[in-house]
């Protein structure tokens, strides 16, 4: 089966300036996470999505940050305005439900602000 | 809140040495605890878990086993590789947590030289 994909894998934008990464999960995985890892600290968690629903966004750090899972497939993330502290590599991870399920994890999309 | 505490990197090796990599953890439930890997340029990938005391995960040459009496999960490999050079991460997922998120440690970069 195919993985997680994420794209694009490396952007590099302005402050101020808006963008959108997008996650495909595996096919049939009904749960999708969003995580980032910024400035090589521990990865944090930002939001769950089971299907078109957001389960948990407690991790989301502020009103900038806006994600979508329309249909229950893909995902984006928007973050508007970005700003410097947003850079750092944001990774998507999909599961099937159930107890104990492990969470696939793409290659990850590094943020950059300048 | 849950956490998890692992050493600081990088570890450098030389191949064939025994490695440790500390892991302890902060939970208010029952959690899972799982060992992460990032090989360079690639995405995060399941190295091995345990989701009771006692448990011993293991997956190629790895191992960790769950301590509920000292919070702790550390991995262990009795011959590590060149190609054992990645980022390890250390998790838990909270069962009294209905997203099943995973909370990470801060990484712990192993370089092994020949």
């Amino acid at each position: 089966e195919a993985g997680v994909t994420q794209f694009p894998s490396h952007s590099v934008i302005e402050k101020g300036q808006t963008v959108t990464l997008r996650c495909d999960p595996i096919s049939g995985h009904d749960n999708l996470y969003w995580y980032r890892r910024v400035m090589g600290k521990e990865i944090k968690f930002l939001l769950h999505f089971v299907k078109e629903s957001k389960q948990d966004e407690s991790g989301m750090p502020n009103n900038r940050f806006l994600a979508e899972r329309t249909g229950g497939t893909y995902s984006t993330l928007k973050v508007q305005p970005a700003e410097l502290e947003d850079s750092g590599v944001y990774f998507c991870a999909s599961s099937r439900t159930g107890y104990n399920q492990p969470q696939h994890f793409g290659d990850g999309t590094r943020l950059s602000i300048l | 809140g849950d956490s998890v505490t692992q050493m600081e990197g990088p570890v450098t090796l030389s191949e064939e040495a025994f490695l440790t990599i500390n892991c302890t953890y902060t939970a208010t439930g029952y959690p899972s605890l799982f060992w992460y890997v990032q090989y360079p340029g690639e995405g995060l990938q399941l190295l091995l878990k345990a989701t009771k005391a006692d448990d011993k995960g293991s997956n190629k040459g790895f191992e960790a086993t769950y301590r509920k009496e000292t919070t702790s999960f550390h991995l262990e490999k009795g011959s590590v590789q060149v190609s054992d050079s990645a980022v390890y991460f250390c998790a838990l997922s909270d069962l009294e947590d209905s997203s099943y998120k995973l909370i990470f440690g801060s990484g712990t970069r192993l370089l092994v030289r020949p």
